[in-house]
């Protein structure tokens, strides 16, 4: 299946810190997509990015997709309690209808 | 406005049994798919539907099966429960293919916590 490598697995930072999480493909990626899972919870759509080179922001996150298409990261600046959770990304593979998610970088914050 | 409705919500079984987790979504979306996720390991897709009486395997099929008789539900049914089976199974589902669409939202169940033993 269509691999995707997500880093790093864990992140710990203190309140007001900024945090970034790093989705890399050995192939070019025709869109990804980021989710955000709290814990106990479900996976939350937070966005799409599609074109090269693109960004994105939503309040404090910041969304970007490298201009080869192999890469994309998100940032938060920042960061409060509330950001606490699992961050993922995750790409269509070849096969239509298939989607492949990394496996996820844990944040937490030390308020 | 109830979105993706996943039951159980907690499931106890023993090896060998059989039993169903129920999905449905009142969104009439075309697109829907069931994932486990284990420690570590992300989401794995293990069956997905693009619209009723179409169904597809994902990465890891092997012991469960799924239907779509009608747009709004997809049951996934495991066939005889094994230890390896214990993860927590969620259900999603999209008006757009994932990735195919701007503007496309998937929508997740609230999970499924499944042990078998």
């Amino acid at each position: 299946g269509q691999q995707v490598m997500q880093i790093p697995q864990y992140q710990h930072v203190q309140e007001g810190e900024d945090f970034t999480t790093y989705c890399n493909s050995s192939t070019t990626l025709s869109n990804i997509q980021w989710y955000k899972q709290r814990p106990g919870g479900h996976p939350v759509f937070l966005i799409q990015l599609v074109k090269s080179g693109e960004v994105k922001k939503q309040k404090r996150l910041t969304f970007q997709f490298g201009e080869a298409k192999k890469n994309s990261s998100l940032h938060i600046t920042a960061t409060q309690t509330t950001d606490v959770g699992t961050y993922f990304c995750a790409v269509r593979g070849s096969t239509l209808g298939r989607l492949y998610f990394g496996r996820g970088t844990q944040l937490t914050v030390w308020p | 406005n109830a979105g993706v409705t996943q039951t159980p919500k907690f499931q106890v079984l023993k090896t060998g049994q059989s039993m169903t987790l129920q999905c449905a979504q009142d969104m009439n979306h075309e697109y829907m798919s069931w994932y486990r996720q284990d420690p570590g390991m992300g989401l794995r897709l293990i069956h997905y539907s693009v619209g009723a009486g179409i169904t597809d395997q994902g990465e890891v099929p092997n012991g469960y099966n799924v239907s779509r008789s009608t747009t709004e539900d997809f049951p996934l049914r495991l066939l005889s429960a094994a230890p390896s089976q214990t993860s927590v199974y969620f259900c999603a589902s999209s008006q757009h293919l994932a990735g195919t669409a701007s503007g496309n939202t998937i929508y997740f169940g609230e999970g499924s916590w499944l042990t078998v033993v």
